[in-house]
């Protein structure tokens, strides 16, 4: 079965610094892709990036980019020059290949000060 | 292009009422998930369709509750009748056809369901 830890239930980052939200998962499958989602207060959940497990390279949006390290099966979100628009509740989740639903960890909420 | 919508966005009932949550997905996309979010709780899946077939309905947790998706559109999903521990925030995904691990569900603005 397929598992999603996020040990960080909060984080504080200052404004413009950088910040990574951490992500270890567990699972048998060899084909596999790792998301992160963010949840503002008015409680949409974004999409923000991807990872698969097949991938060679790091994956970047933005701001956003995800330290993948596979053989220590951790995929954390670094967010760079952070603002106080990224303040919001982070979620980490995968999915196997075929058509399966997400897993999802536990989220870390994540605020930004001025 | 409208993303995916959920109705309402807030419900409270009394334990022992019948709610029914609604989700429209974005045009196009074949898959339609529903998860839900206790309190301080992982967000878990509840069941998946593909057009109107249900493909996997193996995180629902009860026969209270039972989801439509008449016509491959839009989805239902009613809890009847509903206790306390339903109380959480119900998101629905939707995806375009299956494509394997690199698919990406895009979520709505959930509905918070309150159980008194």
């Amino acid at each position: 079965a397929q598992k999603i830890t996020q040990t960080q239930p909060g984080m504080f980052v200052q404004e413009k610094e950088a910040v990574t939200l951490d992500c270890t998962y567990d699972t048998s499958d060899q084909s596999y892709g790792l998301f992160w989602y963010k949840q503002p207060s008015s409680g949409e959940m974004i999409f923000l990036i991807y990872q698969g497990s097949y991938d060679e390279q790091n994956a970047t949006e933005g701001r956003y980019s995800l330290n993948f390290q596979k053989a220590r099966k951790s995929a954390n979100l670094v967010i760079s020059a952070s603002q106080l628009g990224d303040s919001a509740m982070y979620f980490c989740a995968m999915r196997d290949e075929g058509n399966t639903p997400l897993v999802f960890g536990k989220g870390t909420r994540l605020s930004v000060i001025a | 292009e409208a993303g995916v919508t959920q109705f309402p966005s807030h419900s409270v009932i009394e334990k022992g009422q019948t709610v029914t949550l609604r989700c429209d997905p974005i045009s196009g996309h074949d898959n339609l998930y529903w998860y839900r979010r206790v309190m301080g709780k992982e967000i878990k899946f509840l069941l998946h369709f593909v057009k109107e077939s249900k493909q996997d309905e193996s995180g629902m947790p009860n026969n209270r509750f039972l989801a439509e998706r008449t016509g491959g559109t839009y989805s239902t999903l009613k809890v009847q009748p509903a206790e306390l521990e339903d109380s959480g925030v119900y998101f629905c995904a939707s995806s375009q056809a299956a494509g394997g691990p690199r698919e990406t569900q895009y979520f709505g603005p959930g509905t918070r369901l309150l159980v008194l």
